[in-house]
Formats: C-alpha cells, structure tokens, sequence
C-alpha cells in the first residue's frame, strides 16, 4: 500500500510570511496526525484529527497555526505569519486505529524561516 | 500523564559490537510501547511495538526490546551493530484507547568501522 505522502519537502521562507504543508494519508486511515519536530528533539503533537474531527490541539498555537482535514482525507497545515522558531521538520502521521496507537509517518516537510 | 526518558543523546559503538538504547517511560497504565528509527531526512518507521502480549519483542533489522514492568523500562538492543543502523531512535509511549503517542527526545547512534 502507498505510505503517508507529503509536500512540499523542504520550504524557506523569512519570517511573518505564510507557508501551507499537505499531508495525503494511508488510504482508509481514519486518525490523521501533525507533529512539529525541532532539530534534537523527539516528535511533538500539534494536532489529531478523528476523520475530519479535531480530537487534540491543545499544543497547537492557535494564534499563527491552523489545520484542516476537509473530507476527512488529506489534510493542510498553515502557519501565518512564520516565526524564526518555526523551523523545523513538519511530520504527518496516520492511523488506523487498529494497530495499538501504531502511527505511519510520512517523510516530512523541513521548513527554514530566515 | 505519560512521559518516556531515553537517557543519552548519543550513542557510540564499534561495528559488530552490541547496541544499547535506554528507555524508561512513566505511565499510570499499561502502556503500549514503541521504538521507532529515523534515517536523515526522512520520517519514523516502526522498528518494534509492545502491546502486552510478550515481553521480549522482536523487531526489523535484529533489533529486540524487552519490557520490564519493576524498572518500567523497555531497552533496545542489538546484538551486533551495523554500519547501516546508523540513525535517530525514539521511544515512544501510548494508552488503551487513545490514539496518541508521546516521543522520547531521541538517541542518536553513530557506528564506526
């Protein structure tokens, strides 16, 4: 079966500037996740979605990050405006809710605000 | 609330010598527990997974982990290392019933010639 895609895979922007990321999960997963992963760090939840539900987002900062999952299928991730702090590996994840909490990941989107 | 040390930022071992990650985790339930394997500039593949139904686990590569409810750790472990395994390891901790995962902050594992 095709894994998690992503796009784009690597984004530079400066900072106040918008960037959006795309995530297509595996095909029937219900459960759709963003993490936020800073250089030397270990994943982060942003946000999860339950089919086109939000399930948590109490770590998202809402006031510059939104999400959406319209269909229930793919999902966009946008940040506006950018922060220098926002740089780091964008990772989409899904789930069938089937398999012990056991997440797909896709390859990510390295985001660099200058 | 759950929450997972890995105890070591790197890790250093020859080729063909033993690889040991650590990772204890804190959970006020049982856990289901996972190790997961990152390659540069790419996203986390399943290395392994407990889910209650043996304590040692198998998993790709050769890699296994046991679980240890008394030190609630659940340790990776190779018996001989390969240039190949060369990566970002996490451990990661979830819950009946929730689909969610909290990471460990990784150990980075460098194997030399």
């Amino acid at each position: 079966e095709a894994g998690v895609a992503q796009s784009p895979r690597y984004k530079i922007i400066e900072k106040r500037q918008s960037v959006a990321f795309w995530c297509n999960p595996i095909s029937g997963h219900a459960t759709l996740y963003w993490y936020q992963q800073i250089l030397g760090q270990g994943p982060k939840l942003l946000i999860q979605f339950q089919n086109n539900g939000v399930v948590d987002d109490s770590q998202l900062p809402k006031d510059r990050f939104s999400a959406e999952r319209l269909k229930g299928v793919d999902s966009t991730l946008k940040i506006q405006p950018a922060k220098l702090e926002d740089s780091a590996v964008y990772l989409c994840a899904s789930s069938n809710n089937r398999s012990y909490n056991e997440q797909f990941f896709g390859p990510g989107t390295r985001l660099t605000v200058l | 609330a759950q929450s997972v040390t890995q105890l070591g930022s790197h890790v250093s071992v020859s080729e063909g010598a033993l690889v040991l990650l650590r990772c204890n985790y804190s959970s006020s339930v049982p856990p289901y527990l996972f190790w997961y394997v990152q390659y540069p500039n790419q996203g986390l593949q399943l290395l392994l997974k407990y889910t209650s139904a043996a304590t040692l686990v198998k998993g790709i590569n050769g890699f296994e982990a046991e679980f240890k409810k008394s030190e609630t750790s659940f340790h990776l472990t190779k018996p001989s290392a390969h240039m190949s395994d060369a990566a970002e390891y996490f451990c990661a901790v979830g819950q009946t019933g929730f689909q969610k995962l909290v990471f460990g902050t990784g150990t980075r594992l460098l194997v030399s010639p």
